[in-house]
């Protein structure tokens, strides 16, 4: 199976920061590579696809870059709407491994 | 717009066997292109893949599963089920059935989620 692990577990930020969660792999899998957003009592919603695609309908203050094993997402200027959990997700193979999460905490 | 809904039992009693449906409106089930997922996430901890099926395909499943799980298509209902066989606490989780989008030479994504079920496991 392929590891992503995710960095890091949790961070708290205020609006207007610029904030990084970074997903490595265990392996190489190129562009395989995806992020959702994951709040409380909610479905997961695909943020960036294809390790830097933005999905449609998504703000473009979320952004997604890398490759290999090493991956970012990056927020611009958080938002109070962004404050959730974020999961990176390798589509490589299967079976489809998620990292661990990344909770982004209000400061 | 497609969507997606779990249905079924939200106790199950141990070592019993928990079953799912997700019924898919708004796209076919059918569609070229698409595989049909389960996810589930225990309480307080991140997201598992379960397995996903094509319509027209044979599932895969997640390793740490497969002897238990079984999903299956049902085209002419439009919805796909999960099973799930010897349950123990330790499947308690909100299971979310899911669509997985194949695009270009064979990347792909979960582009559509159920809300989730609640499924737990107690006596």
């Amino acid at each position: 199976d392929i590891q992503m692990t995710q960095s890091p577990p949790s961070l708290s930020a205020s609006v207007g920061d610029r904030v990084t969660i970074t997903c490595r792999a265990s392996q190489n899998i190129g562009d395989y590579v995806n992020w959702y957003q994951k709040k409380p009592g909610k479905a997961p919603k695909v943020l960036i696809y294809g390790a830097a695609s933005l999905q449609s309908g998504v703000p473009s203050r979320f952004s997604g870059s890398g490759s290999g094993t090493d991956f970012t997402l990056t927020i611009s200027s958080l938002q109070p709407e962004d404050f959730a959990t974020y999961y990176c997700q390798q589509s490589y193979n299967t079976p489809r491994m998620f990292g661990q999460g990344t909770k982004v905490e209000i400061k | 717009q497609v969507q997606l809904q779990e249905s079924g039992p939200g106790l199950v009693k141990p070592s019993q066997t928990l079953s799912l449906t997700c019924t898919v409106s708004g796209a076919s089930i059918s569609s070229a292109g698409y595989y049909w997922s389960w996810i589930r996430q225990h309480p307080g901890k991140g997201l598992e893949w379960i397995g996903y099926i094509y319509y027209s395909g044979s599932p895969f499943y997640n390793p740490s599963l497969k002897s238990r799980v079984t999903i299956s298509v049902d085209t002419s209902k439009n919805q796909f089920s999960l099973r799930l066989t010897s349950v123990t606490a330790a499947d308690t989780a909100v299971y979310y059935c899911a669509r997985e989008r194949f695009y270009d030479q064979n990347r792909s994504y979960l582009d559509s989620w159920g809300q989730g079920a609640l499924v737990t496991v107690s006596s």
